[in-house]
């Protein structure tokens, strides 16, 4: 099946410094989503990418969808330490029409950002 | 607007017994999404309804798990003679319509954990 490999697993930052972490799968979407979620919350829906060579801005959040369709990557400048928590990459394949509706996530990034 | 809502938000049950978890999709939306999660893992697609109809469901175990989005009232995942293995986080997400071009943007709800004892 399709798998998603998210990196790095986790990551230590000083406040103020740029992240970036990225997604890469054997398959290929036409769809990505990046999601942050926090301790005992549902993922909260980031930025969406539609189309191959994407690039999305959301504030201080940036997102790419590859050019091949088989990768992604988030940026975040200047981080604050209410950026904490978990980022989660998920790709959908939408195939003839048909919406599959069956998001494939990643293991996720844990981000810890020092004051 | 409020979001997805789901209930209840935990839920304790013994080896044995049956656990129904609710899902109020977001205003205007159709889809409906059920996704369970382990600890410290990412989640894991389970099954996608539409108003009486179950879309797929090939990530969802063949035994004791079923799930339900009737015409009037929210979405129900029901599991019987629940075991250990079952406690995990269980989300709920849903879709606009197709009609909006978003339709691939699911959003969540705040989840229902399970702990079976």
């Amino acid at each position: 099946g399709q798998q998603l490999n998210q990196s790095p697993q986790s990551m230590f930052i000083q406040e103020g410094e740029d992240v970036s972490m990225n997604c890469t799968s054997s398959s290929i979407f036409n769809t990505w989503l990046w999601y942050k979620q926090d301790p005992g919350e549902g993922p909260v829906l980031l930025i969406a990418l539609y189309k191959a060579g994407e690039l999305t801005s959301n504030g201080r959040l940036t997102a790419q969808f590859g050019i091949t369709r088989k990768d992604s990557f988030l940026n975040i400048s200047a981080s604050i330490p209410s950026d904490v928590g978990i980022y989660f990459c998920a790709g959908l394949l939408n195939a003839g029409g048909t919406s599959y509706g069956k998001l494939t996530f990643g293991q996720g990034t844990i981000l810890t950002v020092h004051p | 607007n409020a979001g997805v809502m789901q209930n209840p938000r935990h839920l304790v049950r013994r080896r044995g017994q049956e656990a129904r978890l609710r899902c109020s999709p977001m205003k205007g939306h159709s889809h409906v999404y059920w996704y369970r999660q382990l600890p410290e893992e990412g989640l894991k697609f389970m099954v996608y309804l539409q108003k009486e109809n179950i879309i797929d469901e090939s990530g969802m175990p063949k035994e004791r798990f079923s799930a339900e989005f009737p015409k009037e009232g929210p979405s129900i995942l029901r599991i019987q003679q629940v075991v250990r293995g079952d406690s995990a986080a269980y989300f709920c997400a849903s879709s606009p319509p197709r009609t909006s071009g978003r339709e691939n943007e699911q959003f969540f709800g705040p989840g229902t954990r399970l702990t079976v004892l």
